[in-house]
């Protein structure tokens, strides 16, 4: 069974940072594209960042280049979401979702995590 | 980036009812479309890939079609485990976009 367990959320303030954290189990990692995608609350879904199976390229949302970081750890199963100089209009859950083979949508998806920025 | 408008935003329906769901691209995604449900609290869950195929587990009532840039999502004879939210998501071109969702309400 495909798992996705997110961590690292909380509140932080502006301008500081936070690393979210995605670990994977029931497939072979390693195979599959990954990526973010968060929802502020009431709203809708929005595409955060995506990475390649091998970490090689990744690929990222215009209001959050250079201040957000994907990576994967192949040999811990793990996805990564390093998040800087953070913004009130970041507050959002974060899903960490697993990317098809075959395209480019997004089949399995885990329970998300909260991330708060406020003073 | 593709915009998606979604429409309704939301959808009042009785048991057994058919309800759709419509989006458009502001330009060709090539059938390149997904769907989902989401339920309040959980996360969203993939019903239907490439316009039309369903995925593994989804009920037969859900359905959808289209081409070019208009497409369409039906649950026919709505039951009450299907009250939630839908979502569709063009994937043929970076940065993936979203409908702004429908939430389908009990009449």
């Amino acid at each position: 069974e495909v798992q996705l367990v997110e961590s690292g959320g909380g509140l932080v303030q502006p301008g500081r940072s936070l690393k979210l954290s995605c670990a994977a189990s029931g497939f072979t990692f390693s195979n599959y594209y990954m990526a973010w995608v968060r929802q502020a609350p009431t709203k809708g879904l929005e595409w955060v960042a995506s990475i390649t199976n091998s970490g090689g390229s990744t690929y990222y949302r215009d209001s959050v280049k250079g201040r957000f970081t994907i990576s994967r750890d192949n040999a811990k199963s793990t996805l990564y979401l390093q998040m800087d100089s953070l913004r009130s209009e970041d507050t959002a859950t974060y899903y960490c979702t697993r990317v098809t083979t075959v395209a480019y949508y997004f089949d399995y998806w885990g329970q998300g995590v909260m991330v708060t920025v406020s003073s | 980036d593709i915009q998606m408008t979604q429409s309704p935003p939301s959808l009042s329906a009785s048991l057994g009812d058919k309800v759709t769901i419509t989006c458009q691209a502001s330009q060709n995604i090539n059938k390149y479309i997904a769907w989902y449900q989401q339920k309040p609290g959980k996360a969203p869950r993939l019903l239907i890939r490439y316009t039309s195929t369903l995925e593994s587990g989804t009920p037969s009532r859900f359905s959808g079609s289209g081409s070019g840039r208009d497409y369409s999502f039906s649950i026919s004879n709505v039951e009450s485990e299907d009250i939630a939210s839908y979502y569709c998501l063009q994937y043929v071109n970076l940065p993936y976009t979203f409908g702004a969702g429908t939430k389908l309400e009990l009449k």
